[in-house]
């Protein structure tokens, strides 16, 4: 069985550049989370969603940052205007139901110069 | 909000030493998850939803949901257990603590 899949691995970025983070989940997994990890920190929760429907979003900078899943399979992250303090690595993960385990992908690394 | 606090911070041993990392929550819990993660690597599940004490190889978890803590032990630590192992509470979504980094040294 296919794993969590995400792309790109790597970006660098100027500040004010956008960028876009792809995340293919296992299938039949309904449930879909976004993970921010800054450097030598945890993963904290930015978005996830119960098939289409976003369920959680407040952790979401919202005025620059914007995540879909519009046929509740695959998911798009997006960052308008990156600044310098979003360089982290972007967790994917998905879970057969909500409050299940949650099986991570490899992550998408993000430097912004 | 809810909280998670691992200590130690990092932790540098000699191989075949053994290792203690700790978990502590703050709030009421539902279960817990301790993960593995080498530098640059993706999250691996090391315990899902442990209570009591369980083992997996040289790996043992021991979790008190009603004190609200958690701890790992790595026996016969080898090099290769070199990585971050972090905690987090299940209460719908993960929250995590910051991690402890292992370093084991020949």
């Amino acid at each position: 069985e296919a794993g969590v899949t995400q792309s790109p691995r790597y970006a660098v970025l100027q500040e004010g550049q956008a960028v876009s983070f792809w995340c293919d989940p296992i299938s039949g997994h309904d449930t879909l989370y976004w993970y921010q990890q800054p450097r030598d920190q945890g993963p904290q929760l930015l978005v996830y969603f119960r098939d289409e429907a976003v369920i959680d979003n407040s952790q979401l900078p919202s005025d620059r940052f914007s995540a879909v899943r519009p046929k509740g399979t695959n998911s798009t992250l997006k960052i308008q205007s990156a600044k310098q303090g979003d360089t982290a690595t972007y967790l994917c993960a998905s879970s057969l139901g909500r409050g299940r385990e949650q099986y991570f992908g490899p992550g998408t690394r993000l430097t912004v110069l | 909000g809810q909280q998670v606090q691992q200590s130690p911070t990092s932790l540098v041993l000699q191989e075949g030493e053994n290792a203690e990392l700790q978990c502590n929550f703050s709030t009421s819990l539902n279960s817990m998850q301790w993960f593995y993660q080498r530098p640059g690597g993706s999250l691996i599940s090391v315990f899902y939803n442990p209570s009591g004490t369980k083992q997996s190889g040289r790996l043992t978890s021991t979790t008190v949901i009603k004190e609200r803590r958690s701890s790992l032990h790595i026996s016969s630590s080898q090099i290769t257990d070199s990585g971050t192992y972090l905690c987090a509470m299940r209460y719908n979504v993960l929250y995590f603590g910051s991690g402890t980094k292992l370093t084991v040294e020949p």
